[in-house]
């Protein structure tokens, strides 16, 4: 069974650009999560989507970060204008189910860099 | 406020010791508390997860122990690998409605040869 994907890997851009990251989840995962990893730092809940709907997005900052999931699979996550402060690590995860015993299952992260 | 705290912070032992790794934890209502092991640029993965009514689980060289009263938990790792460097993290997650994961921020691991 394939992994959750994203990519690119790594991104390095100058405050006020722009980025977006990619995430493929397993394959029939109806639930998929967006965090943010700050070095030496736990994860940290961005948006959590059930299908193609937002079931919390309290912790984003929706005046520069959003987030799609068309059809319920690939999700994008861009953030526009990027911060100094948004340099971390963006991990994507998916699993069967949103309940309490359900499984997350994450894919590699993409460690953004703004200079 | 819903917290969790782990400590040490980071830990440096020599291959083939065992160690243990503290997890503290205000989470209120509980469901449940995971262990997870995150390698340097991969994602976390899951090592156990405990409910309330259970106090110890093994995976592997992996024990987790959990003190629903106390609010505590540890992960003992017996004679460490050099592959088990690491960090690893506590997540609880809320009961009831709400069900949310309150993340530690770890334990970064270090096993010297």
């Amino acid at each position: 069974e394939a992994g959750v994907a994203q990519s690119p890997r790594y991104k390095i851009i100058e405050k006020r650009q722009s980025v977006a990251f990619w995430c493929n989840p397993i394959s029939g995962h109806a639930t998929l999560y967006w965090y943010q990893q700050i070095l030496g730092q736990g994860p940290k809940l961005l948006i959590q989507f059930q299908n193609n709907g937002v079931v919390d997005d309290s912790q984003l900052p929706k005046d520069r970060f959003s987030a799609e999931r068309l059809k319920g699979v690939d999700s994008t996550l861009k953030i526009q204008p990027a911060k100094l402060e948004d340099s971390a690590v963006y991990l994507c995860a998916s699993s069967s189910r949103g309940t309490s015993g359900t499984e997350q299952y994450f894919g590699p992260g993409t460690r953004l860099t703004v200079t | 406020k819903n917290q969790v705290e782990q400590s040490p912070q980071s830990l440096i032992i020599l291959e083939g010791k065992n160690c243990t790794l503290q997890c503290n934890y205000t989470v209120s209502p509980f469901s449940n508390l995971r262990w997870y092991k995150q390698d340097t640029g991969r994602g976390p993965v899951s090592l156990t997860i405990m409910t309330f009514s259970e106090n110890t689980k093994s995976n592997g060289r992996y024990t987790a122990t959990l003190d629903a009263d106390t609010k505590q938990s540890s992960l003992h790792i017996t004679a460490s690998q050099l592959s088990d460097s690491a960090s690893y993290i506590c997540v609880v997650r809320e009961g009831g409605s709400n069900y949310q994961l309150i993340w530690g921020a770890g334990t970064k691991l270090i096993i010297k040869p």
